[in-house]
């Protein structure tokens, strides 16, 4: 089974601070890579996703990715209360097809 | 543009009993998905479909049965429920084709075993 890590949480960081949430798996030959926020009582919606090494901004959002650590990141630049969420890793291996592997999720405060 | 629907929102059982979830999509996107959401396990999943009459299983499958004869509908049923079975299930869906990947998630049932 492919394991995918997230950084425990709760993560809190203050309104316009910088927010990094990391997340490493297992399976070198993994191939895409997505970051899914869920508010609380709601269902996971796709912030961002990633396939290459490098970074991938969109809007306050960038996700990194290093294959060769088998590492991927989340960063939210100028963080806002309605960022605080609980966001999950999603991994895609091609032995899977279209099936994922998430992560346990880092809950993230924004605190005003 | 309902997009991807579960039925019901919110559901009490007892143990033995049958139950079923409803998920209904308007996209025609070819793969489907059952996940179970738990404290500390985070979404893994029970089964999918790569279209209709094609299901396999996921993570966690024993205790569960599913059915695609609609490319819209995706049911899971629960043939004798357990506590264990207590969760949060949410159904997704993907294209397959030009965005194979974004999986797109319905609302979610809260299911309750007493």
């Amino acid at each position: 089974q492919k394991e995918v890590e997230q950084n425990s949480g709760p993560l809190s960081v203050p309104e316009g601070a910088i927010a990094s949430l990391n997340c490493t798996y297992s399976d070198r030959v993994s191939q895409s890579f997505f970051w899914y926020r869920q508010y609380s009582g709601k269902s996971p919606e796709l912030i961002m996703s990633i396939y290459s090494n490098g970074d991938k901004e969109d809007g306050r959002f960038t996700a990194q990715l290093n294959k060769a650590s088998q590492y991927v990141s989340l960063l939210i630049r100028d963080s806002q209360p309605s960022d605080s969420a609980t966001y999950l890793c999603a991994v895609r291996h091609e032995d899977y097809g279209q099936n994922f592997v998430f992560g346990p999720g880092t809950r993230l405060s924004v605190l005003p | 543009d309902a997009g991807i629907t579960q039925s019901p929102r919110y559901k009490i059982t007892e143990t033995g009993r049958q139950v079923t979830l409803m998920c209904h999509q308007t996209w025609s996107h070819s793969y489907m998905f059952w996940y179970r959401q738990d404290l500390g396990h985070g979404l893994r999943l029970i089964y999918y479909s790569a279209a209709a009459d094609i299901t396999d299983k996921g993570e966690v499958p024993d205790g569960y049965v599913v059915s695609r004869s609609k490319t819209e509908n995706f049911p899971l049923t629960l043939e004798s429920a357990t506590r264990s079975q207590t969760s949060v299930y949410f159904c997704a869906s993907s294209e397959g084709r030009t965005s194979p990947e974004t999986q797109y998630f319905g609302p979610g049932t809260r299911l309750l075993v007493l």
